[in-house]
């Protein structure tokens, strides 16, 4: 089955600084990229995704790029605020709409 | 967006006895729901995939009896988790796409089990 790994586990940056996670996946038939959000104790929510037809996508200070070749894709923040502190988890769709988590990266925003 | 809905969204119970938790889609008709379990600072693990009229279909490791799955209508699935032990005690979180829309996955807001 697929397998997704995420990189850090943490991540600490000063706000107003940028950050970068980043994500292998291991089905080379997966064509779906989410990537989520989540505060403790909440539901994740879905803060920008990719289709593997797409190299990058941008939504104001969330940006995500994908290489199929390498099986990678990475999730970038600019201009990070102490919002933006939380769990994110990447994730990867292979079929059926499952959808294969890693294994989160826990993001701190220094004021 | 849509809405997903989950209930109870936190439930105590004793060692041995099964507990139901719903999920439901308030404003969309979902033929597939998903369950989630998460532990503390861990991800999402898939448990199944409920099916509307069909039976479920679990992850590899996941016992089909201890997790019953029910998917009766088009906005409801139901897990029930029977004879509930301390390591069942998790984050159980749904989801369901909207397939007459985006097929984007909404997530349900999650139920927190603790078994004593």
């Amino acid at each position: 089955g697929e397998n997704v790994e995420q990189h850090p586990s943490t991540l600490s940056v000063q706000e107003g600084d940028s950050a970068v996670i980043k994500c292998t996946y291991s089905d080379s038939a997966s064509n779906y990229f989410p990537w989520y959000k989540q505060e403790l104790g909440k539901r994740p929510q879905l803060i920008i995704d990719i289709r593997s037809n797409v190299g990058e996508k941008k939504d104001q200070r969330i940006a995500v790029t994908l290489n199929k070749t390498a099986k990678h894709f990475s999730l970038h923040i600019t201009e990070t605020q102490p919002e933006d502190s939380a769990v994110y988890f990447c994730a990867s769709e292979f079929g059926n709409e499952k959808l294969t988590f890693g294994t989160g990266t826990r993001l701190t925003i220094i004021p | 967006g849509a809405v997903v809905s989950q209930h109870p969204s936190r439930v105590i119970c004793k060692s041995g006895t099964s507990v139901k938790i719903e999920c439901r889609s308030l404003d969309f008709q979902a033929t597939t729901m998903f369950w989630y379990r998460q532990f503390p600072k861990q991800s999402l693990m898939l448990m199944a995939t409920s099916n509307e009229g069909s039976k479920a279909t679990y992850e590899q490791g996941v016992e089909k009896d201890k997790f019953l799955i029910n998917h009766a209508s088009l906005t409801l699935s139901t897990l029930t988790v029977t004879s509930a032990h301390p390591e069942d005690s998790s984050f159980y979180i749904c989801s369901a796409i909207d397939t007459t829309g985006s097929y984007e996955q909404y997530f349900g807001p999650g139920t927190r089990l603790t078994v004593t």
